[in-house]
């Protein structure tokens, strides 16, 4: 069973670009949900997706935006990019749980880079 | 919002010897994981541990959720042990999403 795949796996923009980061999910995964990681404030939630509707979202400027279609794959957005969204971007689906408790498992993420 | 404190923050072992990790957590939480991070970032999963005790092998883990703590236990560690290990709670409030990770302790094995 292929794992959660996240592309592309590194990239680099300028300041005021924006960037498109996807997500395929576990096959009969419906939840996914996007973290940011930096060395100085860790790994942070960024929002949750299930059945293509935002479940739950974290403290993060308007700025990141995602999206789930139909067949559960995201993409989170981030425009206008700033050097401190230089950072390692995570992607996690579960299986079809109630309340959102099911196991989490991660793809490799997306290492992005602002110069 | 709750609070995930993970000690020590940072750990050197030799190679063959045994390791506690704990983790802290503040509130009543739905669940808890436990991940290591490879040195490509990826979160490898250890154990989806809400209450008792889970082996894998060279691992264990343990959870007290009535005392809101959990332990990995990593016995015999091997220099591919090394990396940071992560503890991650299932916790409904507000902002705070699902799942909030503790910072980490980094464990070095040397050989």
């Amino acid at each position: 069973k292929a794992g959660v795949t996240q592309t592309p796996r590194y990239l680099i923009k300028t300041r005021g670009q924006q960037v498109t980061l996807s997500c395929s999910p576990i096959s009969g995964h419906r939840s996914v949900s996007w973290y940011q990681q930096t060395p100085g404030q860790g790994l942070q939630f960024l929002f949750e997706y299930f059945s293509e509707t935002q479940r739950n979202k974290g403290n993060f400027p308007g700025r990141f935006s995602g999206r789930q279609f139909s067949n559960s794959r995201s993409e989170m957005n981030v425009s206008t990019l700033e050097l401190g969204d230089s950072a390692l971007y995570l992607c996690a689906s579960s299986p079809p749980q109630g309340g959102g408790t099911g196991e989490l498992f991660f793809g490799e993420g997306s290492r992005l880079t602002v110069l | 919002g709750i609070q995930v404190e993970q000690s020590p923050p940072d750990l050197i072992l030799q190679e063959g010897a045994n390791s506690t990790l704990r983790c802290n957590f503040s509130d009543s939480v739905n669940n808890l994981q436990w991940f290591h991070q490879n040195p490509w970032g990826q979160l490898i999963n250890l154990f989806y541990i809400p209450s008792g005790t889970k082996q894998n092998g060279r691992l264990s883990a343990t959870t007290v959720a009535t005392e809101r703590y959990s332990l990995l236990y990593i016995s015999s560690s091997q220099t591919t042990d090394s990396g940071v290990y992560f503890c991650a709670v299932y916790y409904y409030g507000g902002s705070q999403g699902n799942l909030i990770f503790g910072k980490g302790t980094k464990l070095s094995v040397k050989p």
